[in-house]
C-alpha cells in the first residue's frame, strides 16, 4: 500500500520565479493537506483541499495556490517566489469518507525541500 | 498567534530515562490533540494521539496526558531508546469540519546510550 508521495524531493528557484509541487495521497484517502516547515520549526498550514475545492486555509499570501484533481492528488504553486519561501514542503492525507467524518489522522509524505536563491 | 506552545526545545536523557515535553494549547476548540515524531529527512509520523474526555492515554512506552481545564498535555517515553531520538510535535485540531492541524515548534531529543 503507497504511501503519500510527493515530487520533486529537491529543488532549487531563484527569487521571482514559479514552482510546482505535486501530491499524491494514500490509497483511499480523499483530502490533500499542505503545510510549510521551516527548518527547526513546526509545519505550518497552508490549505486543505476536498472533493477539489480549497476548503480551510492558513495565513499565506495569494501566491501560495493548489488544485485536487479528480483522482485526489494535488498541485501546490507558489508564484513570485521569494528568499523566506525555502522550506520543506509536506503533503498531508486523511479521509473524510472513511469514518463518516474526520478521522483525525494525517498521513504525511517525505516533503519536497525547496530552496530560494 | 502560535495557539499551542511546546517545551522544551530540546532535551537531552540518557537510555533507559523517561523524557517529558510538555505542550499548551489556547483554543477551547480543540477536540484532538496527537503526537507526531519526525526523523531527519522524513514526514513527521502519527505516534499517540488523545480526545479530551479522557486524562490519559497509553499505547506501548508512549503516554499521554491530558489536563482539559490547564488546557495542557505531555507525552511521556518510557524506558527511552536510543531509537528514540527524533523530533517530536504536538498538536491541536477539531475533529469535526474541514481539519487544520496546528502544531507545537517541536523538540528535539536525543537519546544516549
Amino acid at each position: 500500500d503507497a504511501g503519500v508521495t510527493q515530487s520533486p524531493t529537491h529543488l532549487i528557484k531563484t527569487r521571482g520565479q514559479q514552482v510546482t509541487l505535486r501530491c499524491s495521497p494514500k490509497s483511499g484517502h480523499d483530502t490533500v493537506s499542505w503545510y510549510q516547515q521551516a527548518l527547526g520549526q513546526g509545519p505550518q498550514f497552508i490549505f486543505q483541499y476536498y472533493e477539489e475545492e480549497e476548503r480551510q486555509r492558513g495565513n499565506f499570501p495569494d501566491r501560495f495556490s493548489g488544485h485536487q484533481f479528480p483522482n485526489y492528488s494535488s498541485e501546490l504553486n507558489v508564484n513570485a517566489l521569494l528568499l523566506g519561501d525555502s522550506a520543506l514542503y509536506l503533503c498531508a492525507s486523511s479521509s473524510k469518507r472513511l469514518a463518516g467524518g474526520n478521522t483525525g489522522e494525517l498521513f504525511f509524505g517525505e516533503g519536497s525541500r525547496l530552496t530560494v536563491l | 498567534q502560535q495557539q499551542v506552545k511546546q517545551s522544551p526545545q530540546s532535551l537531552i536523557v540518557q537510555k533507559g530515562g523517561i523524557p517529558i515535553i510538555n505542550c499548551a494549547y489556547e483554543n477551547t476548540a480543540f477536540d484532538y490533540f496527537p503526537w507526531y515524531q519526525q526523523f531527519p529527512g522524513k514526514g513527521p509520523a502519527l505516534l499517540i494521539a488523545i480526545r479530551p474526555d479522557v486524562s490519559e492515554k497509553k499505547e506501548g512506552r508512549f503516554t499521554i496526558s491530558f489536563n482539559k481545564s490547564a488546557k495542557q498535555f505531555s507525552l511521556h517515553i518510557m524506558d527511552s531508546q536510543p531509537g528514540d531520538s527524533a523530533t517530536y510535535f504536538c498538536a491541536a485540531s477539531t475533529i469535526w469540519g474541514y481539519q487544520k492541524v496546528t502544531f507545537g515548534t517541536g523538540t528535539k531529543l536525543q537519546v544516549i546510550p
